[in-house]
């Protein structure tokens, strides 16, 4: 089975700074997905970022970016300039590439990192 | 605008009461989720399913059981809502190519922050 690990529980960075949030997996599988959730205080869970495993070019969207290690099995995210509205829960999580039919390929997500963005 | 709609955002219930959290999408999407989100613990899958009428245990699957009956409505179902169960409740959608590759995320609702006291 596959596991995410967080292991920070709370960050907080200035407004305009840059900060990292980190993220580890394990897995025996070759082919995969790695994803970066945020949940502000609404609940409403937004998909900031996606990782496919076979790509060796880290994703970027805008500010966000991410350090992907497939070796070390580490998928860390970089917000830069940050900005107030990036206050948030964000959670690291795992899918595979490939399923078959009659199943749904499901999501493991981390415990989640609180981020504080501080004036 | 595609939605994922959970029919309350909170809810208070007794103890030993049956509960029901349901769960409407409408990008006719085939898959759907129930996972239980806690402090310090993440979301962890409840149950999910892949098409009508068809249903797979997730991590958590005691004292929970599911009903899909319609291809957009998948309800979660607290048989006799203990404390422990008190939490937020999230449910999801995704589409998926059978047998192939592919990488849409999950559509998340905005969650039932169920209390049972």
């Amino acid at each position: 089975a596959q596991t995410v690990t967080q292991s920070q529980p709370e960050m907080s960075v200035q407004e305009a700074e840059t900060v990292t949030l980190s993220c580890t997996y394990d897995t025996s599988e070759s082919d995969y997905y790695l994803f970066w959730y945020k949940q502000p205080p609404s609940r409403q869970m937004i998909l900031v970022i996606r990782q496919e495993a076979y790509k060796q070019q880290n994703a970027t969207e805008n500010r966000f970016s991410v350090n992907f290690q497939k070796a070390a099995k580490s998928f860390s995210l970089k917000i830069s300039d940050s900005q107030l509205g990036d206050a948030a829960m964000y959670f690291c999580a795992y899918r595979s590439a490939w399923f078959s039919t009659g199943t749904a390929s499901k999501l493991t997500f981390g415990t989640g990192t609180r981020l504080q963005v501080t004036l | 605008d595609v939605k994922v709609t959970q029919s309350s955002r909170y809810l208070v219930k007794r103890t030993g009461e049956k509960v029901f959290l349901e769960c409407v999408q409408d990008m006719d999407h085939e898959n759907m989720f129930w996972y239980r989100q806690d402090p310090g613990l993440g979301l962890r899958l409840i149950y999910f399913s892949y098409d009508v009428k068809m249903k797979e245990k997730g991590d958590i699957p005691e004292g929970y059981s599911v009903s899909r009956e319609k291809k957009e409505r998948f309800s979660l179902i607290l048989e006799s809502a203990s404390t422990n169960q008190t939490s937020m409740y999230l449910c999801a959608s995704s589409s998926p190519q059978s047998g192939a590759r592919y990488s849409y995320g999950y559509t998340f609702g905005s969650g039932t922050r169920l209390t049972v006291v």
